[in-house]
């Protein structure tokens, strides 16, 4: 079955950087796109953007320039990386699959507090 | 970019009656293709948000068939035909036309 387990949860001081990873498993990992979401506490998820497993092409939202999404397809696994962190980067961080099903990571809490 | 705008934001519903969230994008979500990109998405208390609709009116694996959805337009509808105690939660309508995609702003559902 698919399944997308993510890393732990985080502590970071602003202007740091976090890395996330999500580890994908049941299925052929270069078929897919992974996406991020983050979601602020108490707020609707935002789309972040994805990067295509196969060739590794990404695209993001504009609003998160300072992250970078890449992938390790020997492992399997996809990562966000997050620079300049703020308080407001305080969040769940989710990865996803969403062609042929929507299939999600548990999320990861990423704490920004100084 | 596209701006999706739910109502209501809560809802309290008796077990077994129906409920109903609306869902408004600011612009056609009908995609080159042909299709519209509108999902709806249910998020449990500490979940992971789990699809239930895609391309407006098509179930997701495993969703019950009290789940539907529909449009007039640029005007989306998901329908719980009878709630049931699981249903609680908070749904969003999730636009996938146009980039960068978005969500709604979120209904409450609560048992009365």
């Amino acid at each position: 079955q698919v399944q997308l387990v993510q890393s732990g949860a985080e502590v970071r001081k602003p202007g740091a950087t976090v890395k996330v990873s999500c580890k994908a498993s049941g299925y052929t990992f270069t078929d897919y796109a992974i996406h991020w979401v983050r979601q602020a506490p108490g707020q609707r998820p935002e789309w972040m953007g994805w990067v295509n497993a196969g060739n590794g092409d990404t695209r993001y939202a504009p609003k998160f320039h300072r992250a970078t999404i890449y992938t390790v397809t020997s492992a399997s696994t996809a990562y966000l990386e997050l620079r300049d962190l703020t308080l407001e980067d305080t969040a769940v961080f989710y990865c996803a699959r969403t062609r042929n099903g929507s299939y999600w990571g548990q999320g990861t809490l990423v704490t920004v507090s100084s | 970019d596209v701006v999706m705008t739910q109502s209501p934001l809560s809802l309290s519903v008796t077990l077994g009656q129906p409920a109903s969230i609306s869902c408004r994008s600011s612009q056609s979500l009908v995609y080159s293709d042909g299709n519209t990109y509108l999902n709806w998405f249910q998020q449990r208390p500490g979940q992971s948000p789990r699809r239930l609709i895609y391309q407006v009116s098509n179930r997701d694996s495993g969703v019950p068939d009290r789940f539907s959805g529909s449009e007039s337009g640029t005007d989306f509808t998901l329908k719980i035909s009878r709630v049931e105690a699981e249903d609680v939660g908070v749904y969003y309508c999730m636009q996938a036309t146009h980039w960068p995609y978005a969500f709604g702003q979120g209904t409450k559902l609560e048992i009365k």
